[in-house]
């Protein structure tokens, strides 16, 4: 079945510094990507999506590119910042009715 | 465009006792998803609802556990009884068709069993 992997955490970065969390997939049809992010006691907010292969999403500084070649969908961000101490969800969304899959998650903590 | 409401926010209850929760999905989204969360674990699917009829719950305990959406649109969760490893958050999710579109998430129950 499908199946994301993504890099274990916790992942600690000082401010500005350049981030890159790791997701890989498994997908039996032509997947969505996305990236979904908790702040803490929230639910889960979409931060991007790519949905073909060579997309790049992007939003509030972060950006991924969907790689059918490496079945990777890595997020980066150039300079990061205090608020963006959260925790970071690799999902996707496969062909037909299928739910959506996530990875455990990975969390960013920016110190000053 | 108003979001995905849950409610309520938090519930404490003890083991043995049987607790609901609700949502509301964002207006014409005719997917609903309730996912379980465990502290420090990505969204476990619980089941899935396209309109009112059930896709997937292959995972939901239906020993303890059931659904409903009721006119595809609310749904309830209910546990009864609830055990102490049913301590968790749930999330209720809406999509517009399911699939390769994007979920949109609400704010969560948090359930504590003592």
């Amino acid at each position: 079945g499908d199946s994301v992997t993504q890099m274990e955490g916790p992942v600690t970065l000082s401010e500005e510094a350049f981030l890159t969390i790791n997701c890989t997939y498994t997908a039996t049809g032509y997947p969505s990507l996305f990236w979904y992010v908790q702040y803490p006691g929230e639910g889960l907010q979409l931060l991007l999506k790519a949905t073909k292969a060579d997309d790049k999403g992007s939003n509030k500084g972060f950006e991924a590119t969907y790689r059918k070649e490496t079945t990777s969908f890595h997020l980066e961000k150039g300079s990061v910042q205090v608020s963006d101490s959260a925790v970071y969800f690799c999902a996707l969304g496969d062909s037909g009715n299928t739910p959506l899959v996530f990875g455990k998650g990975t969390r960013l903590s920016v110190i000053a | 465009e108003a979001g995905v409401a849950q409610s309520p926010r938090y519930k404490i209850i003890e083991k043995r006792q049987s607790v609901a929760f609700w949502c509301n999905p964002i207006s014409g989204h005719a997917t609903l998803y309730w996912y379980q969360q465990i502290l420090g674990q990505g969204p476990k699917l619980l089941i899935q609802f396209q309109n009112n009829g059930v896709v997937d719950d292959s995972q939901l305990p239906k020993d303890r556990f059931s659904a409903e959406r009721l006119k595809g649109v609310d749904s309830t969760l209910k546990i009864q009884p609830a055990k102490l490893e049913d301590s968790a958050v749930y999330l209720c999710a809406s999509s517009l068709k399911g699939g390769r579109t994007e979920a949109f998430f609400g704010q969560g129950t948090r359930l504590t069993v003592v």
